[in-house]
């Protein structure tokens, strides 16, 4: 079975700082999705950035980028000069070809001004 | 093209009754997924099709729970005979080839 990690329930930076945010994930497929997910308070879900684990590149988006360790499992979420609208929930999810998402617990980012 | 819709936003309904909840993907996905999220966890798979077909059901999904999609367009989830165990945000999303997913904006029950 597959299973997403979080081991952080909650973390906090100061604006403009630059904050990692950890997930380890479980699976014997060769060939999968890796997703960031942000939740704000009270509002949708959104795609914060995605990566195919055939491609060795990071993925980056802007201020975010990540850090994917095929081998060891691992797929954190950087984020770099943090704003205040950065606050929210954020999940790491899991994807074998085009089916469900399987998601993490989540992290609970503050940014402080 | 507005995005993924969901009703109603909230619903309080007693324990017992029945509850239907509607989702509207974008147009041109043919894939609509069904999740549950309750407080302080993430969201876990419930159902999804693909058009008209339901393809995987959770064994989450009891038999209380029943979801159709007919001519692959909306989507509706029904709970029949609500218990306080199923308070929690029910999410919608679509999803086409490029396996992008939309998520709504969830319908939040609460069973008092």
């Amino acid at each position: 079975a597959q299973t997403v990690t979080q081991s952080q329930p909650e973390m906090s930076v100061q604006e403009a700082e630059t904050v990692t945010l950890s997930c380890t994930y479980d699976t014997s497929e060769n060939n999968y999705y890796l997703f960031w997910y942000k939740q704000p308070p009270s509002r949708q879900m959104i795609l914060v950035i995605r990566q195919e684990a055939y491609k060795q590149q990071n993925a980056t988006e802007n201020r975010f980028s990540v850090n994917f360790q095929k081998a060891a499992k691992s797929f954190s979420l950087k984020i770099s000069d943090s704003q205040l609208g950065d606050t929210a929930m954020y999940f790491c999810a899991f994807m074998i070809n085009t089916d469900k998402l399987i998601f993490g617990t989540g992290t609970r980012l503050q940014v402080f001004p | 093209d507005t995005g993924v819709s969901q009703n109603p936003r909230h619903k309080i309904t007693k324990r017992g009754q029945n509850v239907t909840f509607r989702c509207d993907p974008i147009s041109e996905h043919n894939r609509l997924y069904w999740y549950r999220q309750t407080l302080g966890q993430g969201p876990e798979f419930l159902t999804y099709f693909q058009n008209e077909a339901q393809l995987e059901k959770s064994r989450l999904l009891s038999d209380r729970f029943s979801a159709e999609r007919p001519k692959g367009s909306f989507s509706t989830l029904e709970i029949q005979r609500t218990e306080q165990g199923d308070s929690a945000m029910y999410l919608c999303a679509s999803s086409h080839r490029d396996y992008g997913y939309t998520f709504g904006s969830g319908t939040r029950l609460t069973v008092v």
